[in-house]
């Protein structure tokens, strides 16, 4: 059973201050990672991906991916209220398919004025 | 239609009853995946389609889910028969697929607002 394991939180930080998301994974051929975030009664939406090991960053946000530890995180420097959301990893269950995945059930995150 | 659009956004039926939920993707997408999100859970995938073939449906609980997309846009999904346990959000997803996407594909998945389903 190929799983995705995320702490459900609620992760609190207050405004400005660095976010840590993270994310293990259980099948060792997985190649693509994400991190979508979701809204309360929205739909998920992408906010990172990665495929390398190292890291990535796009803005406030770096993704880190270490492949021998089949672990990937997420930061978001300098956070705001509104990125007050839930976060999910998701993982590509499908070598040939990086859009068929697997989620984890996502970390709640809450920044505090 | 700019965004992924589903229908019924909410639907209470009674056990029993069979119910059709809609998706219509974006323009232009050539992939359309269909997940199931239970409250507090991430998306569970159900079943996809490249343009008008199903590719994978390992996801679909039992032989009372089905889907179709017969002219590659507009995707049904079916639960005959529902029982309680199929309550959940229903979510259509598009993508480009990945050899149209370029030379960085994302593997980005476009998400509709979902179908929430109640069965009582």
């Amino acid at each position: 059973q190929k799983e995705v394991e995320q702490n459900s939180g609620p992760l609190s930080v207050p405004e400005g201050a660095i976010a840590s998301l993270n994310c293990t994974y259980s099948d060792r051929g997985s190649q693509s990672f994400f991190w979508y975030r979701q809204y309360s009664g929205k739909s998920p939406e992408l906010i990172m991906f990665i495929y390398s090991n190292g890291d990535k960053e796009d803005g406030r946000f770096t993704a880190q991916l270490n492949k021998a530890s089949q672990y990937v995180s997420l930061l978001i420097r300098d956070s705001q209220p509104s990125d007050s959301a839930t976060y999910l990893c998701a993982v590509n269950s499908d070598a040939g398919n990086n859009r068929k995945l697997i989620w984890g059930l996502g970390t709640s995150l809450a920044v505090n004025p | 239609g700019a965004g992924v659009s589903q229908s019924p956004r909410y639907k209470v039926t009674k056990r029993g009853q069979d119910v059709a939920l809609r998706c219509d993707p974006i323009s232009g997408h050539v992939s359309l995946y269909w997940y199931r999100q239970a409250l507090g859970q991430g998306p569970e995938f159900l079943t996809y389609f490249n343009y008008e073939a199903q590719q994978d449906k390992s996801g679909l609980p039992n032989d009372r889910f089905s889907a179709e997309r017969p002219e590659g846009s507009i995707s049904t999904l079916t639960i005959q028969r529902t029982e309680q346990r199929d309550s959940a959000m229903y979510r259509c997803a598009s993508s480009l697929a990945a050899r149209l996407a370029g030379g960085l594909d994302t593997g980005e998945l476009f998400f509709g607002e979902g179908s929430r389903l109640t069965v009582l």
